[in-house]
């Protein structure tokens, strides 16, 4: 089993509509957990970071913890054509482990 | 702050090479990592530092592969000899402690022909 685990899309969502992106991971002591946004070509950006239980909003992101099932998401409102990119979710681990594992990433696609 | 620097962006060499990337950490940063990114393996954590000394090198492929920092400033990632199979998008990133968010550099893309 895949530490972190995404499922790679691609997804298509029409613009305006609600994006939902998706991961599991496998370490239950993990810690923090981020999600990055990375366009062709460039570098993973940090669009949002979470480390307890429920949810953290920022703008039109929302980032979803829920610890007793090892699930992370990321919702992205009023989606626009700009949001399209691969996103990736990246897991610390506990017990003083301090590697980022990151999933292999979710291809969006916000049509117009 | 100018953020995580990488030099160079791009870098095409022959077989055999020797090849050496660099990375300036954003000031104040303790810890620095060394990624690799294809398409193939994703995004692959080779080597980090914490305040300059390494932590956990066991991402690194094969002893071809070798990392050092000498300061808080500055640290290199060293292929010798290349292969083909190294060619990748080689990242740099920074955090301020180990929980923190890590930032990235924009990246050099190697190509060993």
């Amino acid at each position: 089993q895949k530490e972190v685990e995404q499922n790679s899309g691609p997804l298509s969502v029409p613009e305006g509509a609600i994006a939902s992106l998706n991961c599991t991971y496998s370490d239950r002591v993990s810690q923090s957990f981020f999600w990055y946004r990375q366009y062709s070509g460039k570098s993973p950006e940090l669009i949002m970071s979470i480390y307890s239980n429920g949810d953290k909003e920022d703008g039109r992101f929302t980032a979803q913890l829920n610890k007793a099932s090892q699930y992370v998401s990321l919702l992205i409102r009023d989606s626009q054509p700009s949001d399209s990119a691969t996103y990736l979710c990246a897991v610390t681990g506990g017990g003083g482990a301090q590697k980022l594992v990151f999933g292999q990433g979710t291809r969006l696609t916000i049509n117009p | 702050d100018a953020g995580v620097i990488q030099s160079p962006r791009h870098e095409v060499t022959e077989m055999g090479q020797e090849v050496t990337l660099r990375c300036k950490p954003i000031s104040g940063h303790d810890y620095l990592f060394w990624y690799r990114q294809t398409m193939m393996r994703g995004l692959e954590l080779l080597i980090y530092f914490n305040n300059n000394v390494p932590i956990d090198d066991s991402g690194m492929p094969e002893d071809r592969f070798s990392a050092k920092m000498p300061n808080a400033s500055f640290s290199t990632l060293k292929i010798q000899p290349s292969e083909p199979r190294d060619s990748a998008v080689y990242f740099c990133a920074s955090s301020l402690t180990s929980y923190n968010e890590q930032f990235f550099g924009p990246g050099t893309r190697l190509t060993v022909l």
